[in-house]
């Protein structure tokens, strides 16, 4: 399940189940969107975009799902494995060559 | 490809001391570079822009005076973080733009973290 509190929330599930990351975003006029996954003490690791004409992004086990109406993002992780647990941030950007600004994040616990 | 290291990766240094943390495309340039601050258990939090060449953009809140940004070359963007204070402690990232082909990626450095005692 889900729980937030002061910090990061969390996602808990089992290996192999499908695992759904939200993110709200802010800003009606970002054009690109990123996924990144986080372990501790690295840098953001890239897992897939999507552009704002797009509503749907399929990768390897992963798909994105963009909704402009409400400003929002989500991930799913087919098939989650403990190598899947991290923190995941979404990010927008309005323009090339303008900084991507990340979303709260969501810490993903996959437990075997 | 598209490699951005962060040196160094982790550091101590004691309060009212400077510290410099140098960013480099491997094997790209990038007229322009990210600095962002991410405190424990919390998001990246954009602090500044770096134009080669050029001064720094900064973030609303962000002391231009106490975290010192140069951008000499297309390859390396330096922050100095000036008299640093045990508030400063946090994981400082780096990001480089692409500017190629992917005009909307941004590649990310691994990170240092600063420890002011």
């Amino acid at each position: 399940g889900e729980s937030v509190g002061l910090h990061l929330p969390t996602l808990s599930v089992q290996e192999g189940d499908n695992s759904i990351i939200n993110c709200a975003y802010s800003n009606s006029a970002s054009d690109y969107f990123i996924w990144y996954k986080q372990e501790s003490g690295k840098g953001p690791q890239f897992i897939i975009d999507i552009r704002s004409n797009m509503d749907k992004r399929q990768g390897q086990r992963v798909t994105v799902l963009l909704n402009k109406t409400v400003k929002h993002l989500s991930l799913q992780i087919a098939a989650t494995q403990p190598g899947d647990s991290a923190v995941y941030f979404c990010a927008e950007k309005a323009q090339a060559g303008t900084a991507l600004i990340f979303g709260k994040g969501t810490t993903l616990s996959v437990s075997s | 490809g598209a490699v951005v290291s962060q040196h160094p990766s982790w550091v101590i240094c004691k309060s009212g001391t400077s510290v410099k943390i140098e960013c480099r495309s491997l094997d790209f340039q990038a007229t322009t570079m990210f600095w962002y601050r991410q405190f424990p258990k919390q998001s990246l939090m954009l602090m500044a822009t770096s134009n080669e060449g050029s001064k720094a953009t900064y973030e609303q809140g962000v002391e231009k005076d106490k975290f010192l940004i140069n951008h000499a070359s297309l390859t390396l963007s330096t922050l100095t973080v000036t008299s640093a204070h045990p508030e400063d402690s946090s994981f400082y990232i780096c990001s480089a733009d692409s500017q190629g082909a992917q005009p909307y990626e941004q590649y990310f450095g691994p990170g240092t973290r600063l420890t002011v005692t």
